[in-house]
């Protein structure tokens, strides 16, 4: 049983780019949270989804971000016009939810804005 | 929402005992406490999970008073690769509730030789 696997590990993207983030969870998990991690700190809540669906999207910038976790294939993070301050790791996690908080991480990706 | 407060470092030696406290004064009925390690470069990793009195795993010991106002992870006999971020959650377990996952600061725990 594979884990959270999570591409591209390393991103480089130029200012106003596109970064597209992809995060393929736990075999049977149908519960998919991103963080983001910026240099020294803490990991912060970005978007909670179920398949199909958006349960929590309280963490994610108003603007340029959004995130998808279709019935077939992997769950997208994606930033449009990436800026200089979207430079993070960004991690995913999977959990099979039905009140279980035990949630398992991919490695990240790590995003670079030149 | 329960706030965590955790001291930032902690060093140890060797072979030591470690115990990291949490604090969590507005703790709700329905909350667990879940605590993380993350090493550099890696996404967290579940360490151990409670409600109330002692849970014990293979790695970790955790310590929940009768109040659940603070709770003490205890790692036996720390080595080397023990040193990572640490990181103490509380929140509700029901299905749906994302805040589950609402990491605080972590504690530094370096061991040293």
């Amino acid at each position: 049983n594979a884990g959270v696997m999570q591409n591209p590990r390393h991103l480089v993207r130029r200012r106003g780019q596109e970064a597209r983030l992809r995060c393929s969870p736990m075999k049977g998990h149908s519960h998919v949270y991103w963080y983001r991690q910026l240099p020294e700190e803490g990991l912060k809540f970005m978007v909670y989804l179920q398949k199909e669906n958006i349960i929590d999207e309280s963490g994610m910038p108003k603007e340029r971000f959004s995130a998808e976790f279709p019935k077939e294939g992997p769950s997208i993070l994606r930033i449009q016009q990436v800026v200089r301050g979207d430079s993070a790791a960004y991690f995913c996690a999977s959990s099979p939810g039905l009140g279980n908080t035990e949630a398992f991480f991919g490695q990240g990706t790590r995003l670079t804005v030149v | 929402l329960a706030k965590t407060t955790q001291p930032i470092s902690m060093d140890s030696y060797e072979g030591q005992e470690v115990n990291i406290t949490c604090s969590h004064n507005n703790i709700a009925t329905n909350d667990y406490i879940t605590w993380y390690q993350q090493f550099p470069s890696q996404g967290p990793r579940f360490i151990i999970q409670g409600y109330k009195t002692k849970v014990t795993n293979e790695v970790a010991s955790l310590f929940i008073p009768a109040d659940r106002k603070s709770s003490t992870l205890s790692l036996p006999r720390v080595s080397l690769s023990d040193t990572a971020v640490y990181y103490c959650l509380v929140g509700d377990s029901k299905p749906g509730s994302a805040r589950q996952l609402t990491f605080g600061s972590g504690t530094q725990l370096t061991v040293l030789p």
